[in-house]
């Protein structure tokens, strides 16, 4: 039972132009949302997150959106580098003292971004 | 960077044979978690801890042990490797899980091998 889903494997862009990365998701007790960006040989790195009170978050180029009726968020990057080529995944946890910060991930999408 | 090291970070290993993985952090933070990350999955929850000696399973906790006598440092143990345990293991900290925050910070990951 997949919880978090990135229907999309792989995303092509140009650079400079917007890469729209996207996250399903099916358990109503998550509150807290993440993407990490993932370079081959190396561990995820935070980029950017968003409580479930929230509907959009911003960080520099990134944005978050989320839509909590439709169970679903994405990720933006405007505007797209070729240093953004990477594994990009969702996570999700479930708020309150008992899930201990417990991460669900999505399967990643492999963004390329060409020069 | 968050101070986080994993050893080894490359091990090739026989069927049956026991491993130990090491996940060191200097943060003094109370939470770690051990992943596994397999193509098609993402990343699934192996074990975590919540404080020392103190443990639980995550959602791909069958095969695997884990041990957390100091705050440092967590041990990830499969206690007789099989060649379905071939993959990269990632240890993540969290200084604050529980209260909606969550985020994780990742090690570099070990890549294991098992012949």
């Amino acid at each position: 039972d997949q919880q978090v889903k990135q229907n999309s494997p792989s995303l092509s862009v140009q650079e400079g132009r917007i890469s729209i990365l996207n996250c399903d998701y099916t358990n109503s007790m998550f509150d807290y949302f993440l993407w990490y960006k993932k370079y081959p040989a190396e561990g995820p790195t935070f980029l950017i997150s968003i409580s479930s009170i929230k509907d959009k978050n911003e960080d520099g180029r990134f944005t978050v959106f989320l839509n909590k009726s439709a169970k679903h968020l994405s990720l933006h990057i405007v505007p797209s580098q070729p240093g953004d080529s990477a594994v990009y995944f969702c996570a999700a946890s479930e708020g309150g003292g008992t899930s201990y910060g417990k991460l669900t991930f999505g399967q990643g999408t492999i963004l390329t971004v060409h020069p | 960077d968050a101070g986080i090291t994993q050893s080894p970070r490359h091990k090739v290993t026989e069927t049956g044979t026991p491993v130990t993985l090491r996940c060191h952090q200097t943060e003094n933070h109370r939470y770690m978690y051990w992943y596994r990350q397999d193509p098609g999955h993402g990343l699934r929850l192996i074990h975590y801890s919540y404080g020392v000696k103190d443990t639980d399973k995550g959602e791909v906790s069958d095969g695997y042990s884990v041990s957390r006598s100091k705050t440092e440092d967590f041990l990830l143990t499969l206690e007789s490797a099989t060649s379905s345990q071939t993959s990269v293991y990632f240890c993540a900290i969290s200084p604050l899980p529980g209260q909606g925050q969550g985020t994780q910070y990742f090690g570099p990951g070990t890549r294991l091998l098992v012949l």
